[in-house]
């Protein structure tokens, strides 16, 4: 079975550019994930998602972020305008409904390392 | 309030001996779930293992153990007859499992094993 896929795994763009993430979960997953990584903060949950709908974005940081889900294959995190303090590693990960023998096991995509100069 | 800690920042180990990463966690909550990431040095977040609050048992997966003691609120990591491979981060993990599936990771052990 494949894997949450992200794309792009490499960006380096501008600042004031617009960035936009891209990722598709496990197909069947009723959870999607994004998280942010950096050396600083370690692995910060940005926003999550049940069914396509937001449940928690208490961790996006600030306005110029934007997540959306339109179906249950596809969510993008979208960054504009993008500032040097983005530069880090974004990952989605998606989780299916919690059952008694896993949790919500969460699997994780390979990430996107996005650097802002 | 939520919180997952990390003690270790790195930890060295023998080839071939078993090593333990410290976790302790905070949530007031009576469901919830503990897991065990590993992210080596390519990148990937990898699942090892999964403990349920409610769960007797210490959980277990090959090499992987999962040293639970609920009174306590530590789940440590027991990574026995270590392998070369087996050095990465890993990271300590929980879900609540009630008013969503919110999961929160502590800051992570860098483990090294030696030849």
């Amino acid at each position: 079975d494949a894997g949450v896929i992200q794309s792009p795994r490499h960006e380096v763009t501008e600042m004031g550019q617009e960035v936009t993430l891209r990722c598709k979960p496990i197909s069947g997953h009723d959870y999607l994930f994004w998280y942010r990584q950096t050396m600083m903060r370690g692995l910060e949950l940005l926003i999550y998602f049940n069914n396509n709908v937001p449940i928690d974005d208490s961790g996006m940081p600030e306005d110029r972020f934007s997540a959306k889900m339109p179906n249950a294959s596809f969510s993008t995190l979208k960054i504009q305008p993008s500032e040097p303090r983005d530069s880090a590693v974004y990952f989605c990960a998606s989780s299916p409904r919690a059952n008694r023998y896993s949790g919500n096991t969460i699997y994780f995509g390979e990430g996107s390392w996005l650097t802002v100069v | 309030a939520q919180k997952i800690t990390q003690t270790q920042p790195g930890m060295f180990v023998q080839e071939k001996e078993a090593v333990t990463l410290d976790c302790t966690y905070d949530t007031s909550d009576p469901s919830y779930g503990l897991f065990w990431y590993k992210q080596p040095s390519s990148g990937e977040m990898i699942f090892l293992i999964y403990q349920g609050s409610y769960d007797q048992q210490n959980a277990t997966e090959g090499r992987y153990s999962l040293n639970f003691q609920k009174a306590r609120k530590s789940a440590n990591l027991v990574i026995s007859a270590s392998q070369l491979g087996d050095s990465a981060m890993y990271f300590c993990a929980m879900t609540l499992n009630t008013g969503g599936f919110k999961t929160i990771f502590g800051a992570g052990t860098r483990l090294f094993v030696k030849a």
